[in-house]
Parts: structure tokens; C-alpha cells; sequence
């Protein structure tokens, strides 16, 4: 069981918005730990998608956003394409643990 | 170009030992935290273990505390995790990450990652 819950899988057609969530704790994200999200293509590395909530790396196109609200966050995705289909991670801190934390990752498929 | 190389995996019967090494190239490694973070087959990331920037201080996880060591050397450029006592459930890909530090909000990412190296514990 992962600390960070996340849907294992969500689904779109091309050009659709879908939404990823992420639901912590008082430890974790309701403590006011920021969250980071991030991108593992099939048989790759995991790749930094968003860092602190909303905010994109260089490189990653604006049809991804994030958001977060008490002991939640979420990443959404626009205008859906075949190459974002993936595993996503949302991440934070906890302080109960006194360590990184992961959600247990979403499989996006694009219809 | 920034880099993040990990070697050192294999196959190893439990109980036994294993050093893994990440080459760091493209970017000043002696300023940075580094982190082990390791995901089983077919499951997710776990974070495993965090080194400051003189190896000064280190931070586990509680799955890996007493057996695995994390270390650095700075002038190699190279960052290592030393696991010991190694269980069927260690089994997974060992990536080493960069850490990144967001003062805005005072919350770290791991904002560059190497390949990963497989290591299997079985009989």
C-alpha cells in the first residue's frame, strides 16, 4: 500500500482531458509538502513532469497542469496524443516517516 | 550533456551482498543531494535512501535501515549504495536520482534520473 493513493489506471481518447488524483495525508501533503508529479514511458526512467504542484519543467508541453487542495493534488492532461501514454507518479514528503513518498502510479491508455 | 549512470546490478542469492555505483556527469555532483529511489518488476517507485552533499548526512528507508549504506565520493563523481543481508524482496531496478530543491515552497524533486540497474535476489 502505497502512502500517496492514486486510480491504477485511467483512460481518454485523443484529444480528450483526463485527470490523475492523488490523495495523501495530514503527513504528507495536508502538512503543506508540496507535490511533484512524474512521467515513466513503457521500459524507461521515470521523468519529472511537474514539480511543485503546477509548475512545468522545460520541455513539457502546457497541455499539463496541476492543482492541489488540502490533502489532494491532481494532473490533468488536454488535448490527449498517443505518446502520452504512460505511468504517472505523483510524489511529496512525509514527516511521520521522515521520508519520500510515492503514489502507487497510474497507467494512462489512449484510446 | 547531464547524466546519471548506474552499474553494479546482478543476480545474487539472499543473504548475500551488492555494491551499485552511479556515475554523475554534466553537472557540479559535489552540490547536490542524491537519492536511491527503486521500483520492483511491474510495480511502483519506492524511495530507499538519501545522502547530503559531503555524505555527512543519510536517510533510509525503514524496509532497508541497518543493510543498505548509501556513500558518495565526490571526487569521482560517483554515488553508491552498498546493500547487504539482501532479501527476494529487494529484488527490483535501483535508480539513482537527483534531488532538487524548490525554495518557494521548501520541497524537494528528483529532477534527474539514471537508467537503473537491475538487481534480482532469488535461490
Amino acid at each position: 500500500q502505497s502512502v500517496l493513493t492514486q486510480p491504477p489506471s485511467v483512460s481518454g481518447a485523443p484529444g480528450q482531458r483526463v485527470t490523475i488524483s492523488c490523495t495523501g495525508s495530514r503527513s504528507n501533503i495536508g502538512a503543506g509538502y508540496d507535490v511533484h508529479w512524474y512521467q515513466q514511458l513503457p521500459g524507461t526512467a521515470p521523468k519529472l513532469l511537474m514539480y511543485t504542484t503546477s509548475n512545468r519543467p522545460s520541455g513539457v508541453p502546457d497541455r499539463f497542469s496541476g492543482s492541489k487542495s488540502g490533502t489532494s493534488a491532481s494532473l490533468a492532461i488536454t488535448g490527449l496524443q498517443a505518446e502520452d501514454e504512460a505511468d504517472y507518479y505523483c510524489q511529496s514528503y512525509d514527516n511521520s516517516l521522515s521520508g519520500w513518498v510515492f503514489g502507487g502510479g497510474t497507467e494512462l491508455t489512449v484510446l | 550533456e547531464v547524466q546519471l549512470v548506474e552499474s553494479g546490478g546482478g543476480l545474487v542469492q539472499p543473504g548475500g551482498s551488492l555494491r551499485l555505483s552511479c556515475a554523475a556527469s554534466g553537472f557540479t555532483f559535489r552540490g547536490d543531494w542524491m537519492h536511491w529511489v527503486r521500483q520492483a518488476p511491474g510495480k511502483g517507485l519506492v524511495w530507499v535512501s538519501r545522502v547530503n552533499v559531503d555524505g555527512g548526512i543519510k536517510a533510509y528507508a525503514d524496509s532497508v535501515k541497518g543493510r543498505f549504506t548509501i556513500s558518495r565520493d565526490n571526487a569521482k563523481n560517483t554515488l553508491y549504495l552498498q546493500m547487504n543481508s539482501l532479501r527476494v524482496e529487494d529484488t527490483a531496478v535501483y535508480y539513482c536520482a537527483r534531488e532538487r530543491y524548490y525554495y518557494s515552497s521548501g520541497s524537494d524533486a528528483f529532477d534527474i534520473w539514471g537508467r537503473g540497474a537491475m538487481v534480482a535476489v532469488s535461490t
